[in-house]
């Protein structure tokens, strides 16, 4: 089946640093893909929705500017957290979609989990 | 705009036993409706979705969930569960016409205790 390789699975850095986290479609093209944030004990929570070779809609309340989506070519997107701080931390996690619309196909990554110190 | 809720944050049950998670959505349009299952510090699996058709979906692992359109429900049930069951489970909607975005709902954490 369809396979998203999200990478690093954790990662700690130091505030005022950037921190970039890769989502590969391994097996499949993925046109389209969704970058969520998850807090511990909490949901998942849509940050951005990604288009190969168009810029990101970020949803409500999301920095852009903080948080930098580029999804270059049709099997890599990345989300670059920029001078993050410690409120940045958190459970990252991609998702790709690998059906045409309507079709309910969904592939996510494993995650990475940041933590900013 | 849809929405999902889960009414259970927590479902303790002991192993072998039945559960059932509970999931209500709202969509003013119609809906595709998805449970996940998170494991800890892992991403999402698709346990089983519903698209059109049949309103009972099984999953290969013992899980089934029914569509009820007039209760906007779309509860998650199992017969016997087993330790490794214990994980997060998340119900989601996706909605065409919002691009197919998926709104999840708050999780429930089931706990399995033998």
């Amino acid at each position: 089946g369809a396979v998203v390789s999200q990478h690093p699975s954790r990662v700690i850095c130091k505030s005022g640093t950037s921190v970039k986290i890769e989502c590969r479609s391994l097996d499949f093209q993925a046109t389209t893909m969704f970058w969520y944030r998850q807090f511990p004990k909490q949901s998942l929570m849509l940050m951005a929705t990604s288009n190969e070779g168009s810029k990101a809609t970020y949803e409500q309340g999301v920095e852009k500017d903080k948080f930098l989506i580029n999804h270059a070519s049709l099997t890599l997107s990345t989300l670059t957290v920029t001078s993050a701080h410690p409120e940045d931390s958190s459970f990252y996690i991609c998702s790709a979609r690998t059906q045409g619309e309507g079709s309910g196909g969904y592939t996510f990554g494993s995650g990475t989990r940041l933590t900013v110190v | 705009a849809q929405s999902v809720t889960q009414l259970d944050s927590q479902v303790p049950v002991f192993e072998e036993a039945p559960v059932e998670l509970r999931c209500n959505y709202s969509s003013s349009v119609s809906v595709y409706l998805f449970w996940y299952v998170q494991y800890p510090n892992q991403g999402l699996q698709l346990l089983l979705k519903y698209l059109s058709g049949s309103t009972l979906v099984k999953s290969i692992n013992g899980f089934e969930a029914e569509f009820n359109k007039s209760q906007t429900s779309f509860h998650l049930r199992k017969p016997s569960v087993h330790i490794s069951d214990t994980a997060e489970y998340f119900c989601a909607v996706s909605v065409s016409a919002a691009g197919n975005k998926l709104t999840f709902g708050g999780g429930t954490r089931v706990l399995v205790k033998p």
